[in-house]
């Protein structure tokens, strides 16, 4: 089955800065590959999604970019603001079906 | 438009007692997703729902986990003879799935406690 890795498990970037998290996965099946948001105690949200037919995806300050050949997809956000701070999950689905997540990212933007 | 609820928010039973957890998706949606989630962990695949089907129960950890959607709309996941390692969040997520529409939208959670 699908396996997801995310790194770093922690990041703490000054405010202004970019912040990357790359997860890789090992399913060439895998063609759907959302990034979901979540703060402390609340439900996860999704901020961006790309599919295996795009290389890269952008909306304001948040993007992804996905390698096929390498099965690996990064999330870039840049000029971090502390409402930034959160975990942030990656995951990995064939066609809408099976998600299978990442461990999370916990980001810190420090002012 | 509303979102996907749930209820409970908070369920606290005793060991080896039946629980019931109610999802209610975004109207429209025809796929439902059951997770599990931990703390400082990411959601755990349960259960996909497509209509009234289960179309992938892959992820739940035993027979005394069970999930229906009877009539396509809401779901009921159903646990029996809990266990103290069953404690967790237990997340709901709802997809269109039209077009190719694979973005899915969770609900708040239940979170359960075995004591």
């Amino acid at each position: 089955g699908e396996n997801v890795e995310q790194h770093p498990s922690t990041l703490s970037v000054q405010e202004g800065d970019s912040a990357v998290i790359k997860c890789t996965y090992s399913d060439s099946a895998s063609n759907y590959f959302p990034w979901y948001k979540q703060e402390l105690g609340k439900r996860p949200q999704l901020i961006i999604d790309i599919r295996s037919n795009v290389g890269e995806k952008k909306d304001q300050r948040i993007a992804v970019t996905l390698n096929k050949t390498a099965k690996h997809f990064s999330l870039h956000i840049t000029e971090t603001q502390p409402e930034d701070s959160a975990v942030y999950f990656c995951a990995a689905s064939s066609y809408g079906q099976n998600f299978v997540f990442g461990p999370g990212t916990r980001l810190s933007v420090l002012p | 438009g509303a979102g996907v609820s749930q209820t409970p928010s908070n369920k606290v039973t005793e060991k080896g007692k039946y629980v019931e957890l109610r999802c209610d998706p975004i109207s429209g949606h025809t796929a439902l997703y059951w997770y599990r989630q931990s703390l400082g962990q990411g959601p755990e695949f349960l259960i996909y729902f497509q209509g009234t089907g289960a179309a992938d129960d892959s992820g739940l950890p035993n027979d005394r986990f069970f999930a229906v959607r009877p009539e396509g709309s809401v779901s009921t996941l159903k646990i029996q003879r809990t266990e103290r390692g069953d404690s967790a969040v237990y997340l709901c997520a709802s997809s269109s799935s039209s077009g190719g529409a694979y973005e899915q939208y969770f609900g708040p959670g239940t979170r359960l406690t075995v004591t």
